[in-house]
Parts: C-alpha cells; sequence; structure tokens
C-alpha cells in the first residue's frame, strides 16, 4: 500500500532532551516536507527536501534539524525540545512540484 | 510573502449546499489545492485547480479566478461526515521556493442534522 508513515505518533518528553521522528514513503517521491501544526495557526512548513541530500528551510526551521539521506527518509530532529515545539507534525512527500502532496498519519509531540 | 485567507468557521445543515471561500495573493502562483482534515488526522486532498473555471468531482466543485486571486470549494448535498476543516493550499513557483505549498489557517465546518 502506498503511504507516508511517521514514528512515533504520540510522544510526550521533556525540555532538553534531544528526539528524532521519523517519516519514511514507500512511493518513490523525491518531495519531503514536515509541517507543524497549531490551533488557529494552521500548518506550517518547517522543511522542505527536493531530493537526496537536498534540504531548505521553510517558514518556522528555528530548532529543527533534518536530513534526507536516501530518498525515502527523512527524519525531523529535535536537538534541544523546548515547550513551544508542543505541535501536531506531519510529514509529506509528492513525486514532483506539480503533483498531489500525500501527507503521514501525523505525530503529537508535548514537550513538558 | 503569501496571504491566504479563508473564514474560520461555517455552520449548514444536511442536505444543503455550502461554499468556502479562498482568497490569496502570491506573485508565484501555480496551482491551488484543496485539502480536507477531520480532527486529529491528516489532511487528505480533495480538489485542484491551476486554470480559471469549475472542476466538479462528485459532491464536492472547486472554482478558481486567477484574475481575483480567489477560489471556492463548494460542497453538495451535505453529510454529517463532512463535518471537517478544510484547507486551502497556494503552490509558489518562484526561484528556490519552486514548488512550495502555503496554506491557509483553514475553515471548520460542522454539519448539524
Amino acid at each position: 500500500e502506498a503511504q507516508v508513515t511517521q514514528n512515533p505518533r504520540y510522544l510526550i518528553t521533556v525540555t532538553g532532551k534531544k528526539l528524532t521522528v521519523t517519516c519514511s514513503q514507500n512511493m518513490n517521491h523525491e518531495y519531503m516536507s514536515w509541517y507543524r501544526q497549531d490551533p488557529g495557526l494552521g500548518l506550517r512548513q518547517i522543511y522542505y527536501s527536493m531530493n537526496v541530500e537536498v534540504t531548505d528551510k521553510g517558514d518556522v526551521p528555528e530548532g529543527y534539524k533534518v536530513s534526507r539521506k536516501e530518498k525515502r527518509n527523512f527524519p525531523l530532529i529535535l536537538e534541544s525540545p523546548s515547550p513551544n515545539q508542543t505541535s501536531l507534525y506531519f510529514c509529506a512527500s509528492r513525486p514532483a512540484p506539480r503533483r498531489v502532496q500525500f501527507f503521514g498519519p501525523g505525530t503529537r509531540l508535548t514537550v513538558l | 510573502g503569501q496571504n491566504i485567507d479563508q473564514p474560520t468557521e461555517m455552520t449548514a445543515t444536511e442536505g444543503a449546499i455550502v461554499q468556502i471561500n479562498c482568497t490569496y495573493q502570491t506573485s508565484g502562483f501555480n496551482g491551488l489545492f484543496w485539502y480536507q482534515q477531520h480532527a486529529g488526522e491528516a489532511p487528505t486532498f480533495l480538489s485542484y485547480n491551476v486554470l480559471d473555471g469549475l472542476e466538479e468531482k462528485g459532491r464536492f466543485s472547486s472554482f478558481l479566478s486567477r484574475s481575483k486571486g480567489y477560489s471556492y470549494l463548494l460542497l453538495k448535498e451535505l453529510q454529517m461526515k463532512d463535518s471537517a476543516s478544510y484547507l486551502c493550499a497556494v503552490r509558489d513557483d518562484r526561484g528556490s521556493t519552486l514548488g512550495r505549498l502555503y496554506f491557509g489557517r483553514g475553515t471548520q465546518l460542522t454539519v448539524w442534522p
């Protein structure tokens, strides 16, 4: 089944404890993105990647890192999480810029 | 930057028709998407417009006017399961932001019996 998967789906952590949210797609898509979604603010892009080893900042990249070592995986790294990073995170992928974007199921992160 | 505006909330009754509007301002516009998102779930694709006019897909239709920077999503024969947030997203093809999607804040639609 063609899909975007994220893990974990839910995570409660404490300030400063490094964490990684994994994202994987099995559709051979070149473009992948990370978004966060907060009430009243909508979906905001954190980082995106146009291919292996090619990444760029979105609108809210501060406090996040990404890597794209393989086409299928695009992990999101929070080196030192803070409470303002408590949010619902979505990974997404699409085959090309002008094609439909598919979203993963989301990761609900709480930083205490 | 991008300026995407849509109403925060709308309500309607089962069986009715509702129109959700979206206005945008972006210099590199090259397409507009509508997504549906149920609470706590991922957005799912509904429709895509790049040329002016109406695209119909079952109970859902989407319209685009590029000259006016305006789109709407029309939902007919509303059902309770249509209660969700509807997201308008525009594609910006400028320079290094080639193909980026920018999302509006979403319109929360509540369908009453």
